[in-house]
């Protein structure tokens, strides 16, 4: 079975700063999908950022990009010019190959807190 | 756009009692999933479907039952609520079609079982 881990369980940054969060996941399979998922207050799982594994360029989004290392299965996501808006819970999810019964799994979510 | 709504918001059961959690998506989606959040902890999948009239179990599917009634609507249903079926439940859908998996999610159904 897939694991996915999420080694900081809060993680803090000054507003207009730069913050990193970190996933490493664990997979025999060469194909897949990566991706994070933000979940502020409300609850509602926002897709952040995507990534395909056969793609070698790492993924952007605005001012949200990702360090995705195959061989050492890492995907971080860094998040540039912090806003107050980006305060929540950041889930790490993986995709196998045909998606299916296998879902997406999560890791345990790191709490970002952006200070003013 | 609506995207994936669930029904209801929040619930407070007794142990014993029987509800259905509603899922519905407009984005025209062949997959559907039922995924449940607990605190300090990811989302774990429950039931998946592939399409109309399909369903497969996933991670954590006992003291559930799942029902994909047509190609927009995906529903649980919850026999005999137990406490430790208090969570939030998510529901999610994906077009489901080679590199189309991105899932989209729902706003959640807290449930409460007492």
């Amino acid at each position: 079975a897939q694991t996915v881990t999420q080694s900081q369980p809060e993680m803090s940054v000054q507003e207009a700063e730069t913050v990193t969060l970190s996933c490493t996941y664990d997979t025999s399979e060469s194909d897949y999908y990566l991706f994070w998922y933000k979940q502020p207050p409300s609850r509602q799982m926002i897709l952040v950022i995507r990534q395909e594994a056969y793609k070698q360029q790492n993924a952007t989004e605005n001012r949200f990009s990702v360090n995705f290392q195959k061989a050492a299965k890492s995907f971080s996501l860094k998040i540039s010019d912090s806003q107050l808006g980006d305060a929540a819970m950041y889930f790490c999810a993986y995709l196998a190959p045909g998606g299916g019964a296998d879902g997406l799994t999560f890791g345990k979510g790191t709490h970002l807190i952006i200070q003013p | 756009n609506a995207g994936v709504t669930q029904t209801p918001k929040f619930q407070v059961l007794k142990t014993g009692q029987s509800m259905t959690l509603q899922c519905a998506q407009d984005m025209n989606h062949n997959s559907m999933y039922w995924y449940r959040q607990d605190p300090g902890m990811g989302l774990r999948l429950i039931y998946y479907s592939a399409s109309e009239g399909t369903t497969d179990k996933g991670e954590v599917p006992n003291g559930y039952n799942v029902s994909r009634l047509n190609k927009r609507e995906f529903s649980l249903r919850l026999e005999s609520a137990a406490p430790s079926q208090t969570s939030v439940y998510f529901c999610a859908s994906s077009a489901g079609a080679g590199r189309q998996e991105t899932q989209y999610f729902g706003p959640g159904t807290r449930l409460l079982v007492l």
